[in-house]
């Protein structure tokens, strides 16, 4: 049984393309969050929602657009996919207030 | 300055011997403090968290706290090729993690 569960694993696009990543949790965590990983390894935030209400929005363009249609899931889409948006992202879950997050096992994008 | 940071490495270490990482942070009003590891192609995933000043032990892990120095490590006693990865240091605010750059650790057998 996948905790936190991402799909898909590999995404390979060409510049310009709307696309989507699906995360979806059954630890009952009441909190969600998309992170971006770039080539150093570094590990930056995106968004946090807690019960579907955003509470974390860091800056990140307005082409990343996540949705949660219930505690469970935390989608994110992107549209106008540029090159820099190359990188892996994890989607994490955890019990608001408890801060030990529980990350999926990542997306790598790739834009061309 | 960096939020979080870490001296990349890599951090050569025999098997046996011990690995200590070390980390400092900027904001003083950070309150928790959380060590992750992540295999290569793998997600992280934690391994230990620290509250309070002082040491804090769990098997062979050892995290160590230090508030008014800003400095948070990580010690790996009897390290094990196993441990070979990058630990990711990370501190929390208010429910926002940052995380640092990682250090990337390879035990030698």
């Amino acid at each position: 049984d996948t905790a936190v569960s991402q799909t898909p694993k590999y995404l390979v696009t060409q510049m310009g393309n709307d696309k989507s990543i699906k995360c979806e949790q059954n630890l009952g965590h009441d909190t969600m969050y998309w992170y971006k990983q770039d080539s150093k390894k570094f590990l930056k935030i995106m968004f946090s929602y807690n019960n579907k209400e955003l509470i974390i929005n860091e800056t990140v363009p307005n082409r990343f657009s996540p949705k949660s249609p219930d505690k469970a899931h935390l989608n994110l889409h992107i549209n106008s996919l540029e090159l820099g948006d190359s990188a892996v992202y994890f989607c994490a879950s955890t019990d608001r207030g408890e801060e030990k997050l529980f990350f999926g096992s990542g997306t790598q994008l790739s834009v061309l | 300055q960096k939020e979080v940071e870490q001296n990349s490495g890599p951090l050569s270490v025999p098997e046996g011997a011990i690995a200590s990482l070390n980390c400092t942070y900027s904001d003083r009003g950070s309150q928790s403090f959380f060590w992750y590891r992540q295999y290569s192609g793998k997600s992280p995933e934690l391994i230990m968290f620290i509250y309070s000043n002082g040491d804090k032990e769990d098997g062979r892990f050892t995290a160590q706290l230090n508030k008014a120095s800003q400095y948070v490590s990580l010690l790996i006693r009897d390290s094990q090729p196993s441990d070979s990865a990058t630990y990711l240091c990370a501190v929390s605010r208010n429910e926002k993690l940052t995380f640092g750059t990682g250090t990337r650790l390879t035990i030698i057998p």
